[in-house]
């Protein structure tokens, strides 16, 4: 079975509820931000990204939120669905220097019920 | 995403053996990676390329090794399978910001 989550921090929320995954980055120098999702026996998927000169920036169901203050991110999902259970996982990357890197983080698993 | 695909899927294999992963992408990017996915770690990166002669190391490449065939083919390989490689292998594209990641490869190192 699929191993990748196993000790993760879990979130649990029913289904239609607003679900919040947080996320604390370490370097200050890092200027673009992404939030991936991973189901199981997949690779992660993209959902959504944000530029540091932004603090915030909404998708379809999904918004990311920036604190540069105190180096969080958040990513809010609304109105939760069963086909949003998985492993977020967000990541960041300094462009500073023309290169595209990124840092994980080791992911947040949402369960949603019924 | 259906545009990188790596092969294997699933591999066990003997310690002291050498292993090759493929990946393959026709996304048109000049930028490919690899990472390992353990349990209850993120994604870390083993190698990256930027183009066919721009080879570069991650944060944990001893032990690995790689090749970058064509702009469309990255491949990763272990010289000498021990068993703390057992993870997950993704390989991942890029055009320049958003990385877009294959469906990945099981390893079991026995």
């Amino acid at each position: 079975g699929e191993s990748v989550g196993l000790h993760l921090p879990t979130l649990s929320v029913q289904e239609g509820d607003n679900s919040i995954i947080n996320c604390a980055y370490s370097n200050s120098a890092s200027d673009y931000f992404i939030w991936y999702k991973q189901e199981s026996g997949k690779g992660p998927q993209f959902i959504i990204d944000i530029r540091s000169n932004m603090d915030k920036r909404q998708g379809q169901r999904v918004t990311v939120l920036l604190n540069k203050t105190v180096k969080h991110l958040s990513l809010q999902i609304a109105a939760t669905q069963p086909g949003d259970s998985a492993v977020y996982f967000c990541a960041e990357s300094p462009l500073s220097g023309g290169y595209n890197k990124l840092i994980f983080g080791a992911g947040t698993r949402l369960a949603v019920h019924p | 995403d259906a545009d990188v695909t790596q092969t294997p899927r699933n591999r066990i294999t003997k310690t002291g053996k050498r292993i090759m992963l493929e990946c393959s992408q026709t996304k048109g990017h000049d930028r490919m990676y690899w990472y390992r996915q353990d349990p209850g770690l993120g994604l870390r990166l083993i190698y990256y390329s930027f183009d066919v002669k721009d080879i570069n190391k991650g944060e944990i490449s001893d032990g690995y090794s790689v090749s970058r065939q064509a702009q469309a083919k990255f491949s990763l390989s272990l010289e000498s399978a021990i068993p703390n490689q057992t993870a997950l292998y993704f390989c991942a594209t890029s055009d320049g910001q958003k990385q877009y990641f294959g469906p990945g490869t099981r390893l079991t190192v026995t």
